[in-house]
């Protein structure tokens, strides 16, 4: 099993730019999510979807859209890049979506894509 | 205003005597903590849980402990090996509504192990 995949690894975009972040899971989880971890801080939730077709939004949500449009696949879109979105991205699933105790199931993450924004 | 504080940005320990690693937390609502691990160029990875009407939970060479009146958990790593350096995230979970929870991450503590 792959798990969860990001692509890409790494990315320098101008101010102003579009992108899209592609995560990608393939153990059938209902339960996907965007994370972003800044330097010193912990992650902090970006965008979330509880299964195709359902999205909503975490803590820091503006300047992000999401869709949800297969159970595997969950794109996180950058719709006109800032400096301030310098980041580390990690996308997680999980089967129940946490929709249940955490400690009967657990998130799986990515292995991040770092992104630059100059 | 920050709800999971890892005071401690990192901790350097000699292998095989124990780590400590605390957090604390603000919100009476949360459910359940969490501990993951991440190592350099990786996603954070699962470590261990506990619920929030427990006190203590083990597995293996790991331990958190919950103390709720203090709001303050800890994970014990006894004993500890070169190959646990990394930085260690706390988490907490709080329902969300129809049984769906969401995390609330600590800045991380960055354990070092030393042969």
């Amino acid at each position: 099993n792959a798990g969860v995949t990001q692509t890409p690894k790494f990315q320098v975009l101008k101010t102003g730019q579009s992108m899209t972040l592609q995560c990608a899971q393939d153990m059938n989880h209902e339960y996907m999510s965007w994370y972003r971890q800044d330097p010193g801080m912990g992650l902090r939730l970006i965008h979330y979807s509880v299964g195709a077709g359902i999205t909503d939004q975490g803590e820091v949500p503006n300047g992000y859209n999401v869709s949800r449009s297969t159970t595997e696949d969950f794109p996180l879109r950058l719709l006109s890049a800032a400096p301030s979105q310098t980041s580390v991205y990690f996308c997680a699933s999980s089967s129940k979506g946490l929709a249940g105790p955490p400690s009967t199931d657990t998130q799986y993450f990515g292995p991040g894509t770092r992104l630059t924004v100059l | 205003d920050q709800q999971v504080k890892q005071n401690s940005p990192s901790l350097s320990v000699q292998e095989g005597r124990i780590s400590i690693l605390n957090c604390d937390y603000t919100n009476s609502m949360f459910d359940y903590f969490l501990w993951y691990k991440k190592y350099p160029a990786e996603g954070p990875t699962f470590l261990i849980s506990i619920s929030s009407i427990k006190d203590k939970n083990e597995d293996g060479r790991f331990t958190v402990f919950l103390n709720k009146s203090a709001k303050h958990l800890s994970l014990h790593i006894v004993p500890s090996q070169p190959g646990d350096s990394a930085v260690y995230f706390c988490a907490a979970a709080e329902d969300s509504g129809a049984g769906s929870y969401q995390l609330t991450f600590g800045k991380g503590t960055k354990l070092s192990v030393i042969p």
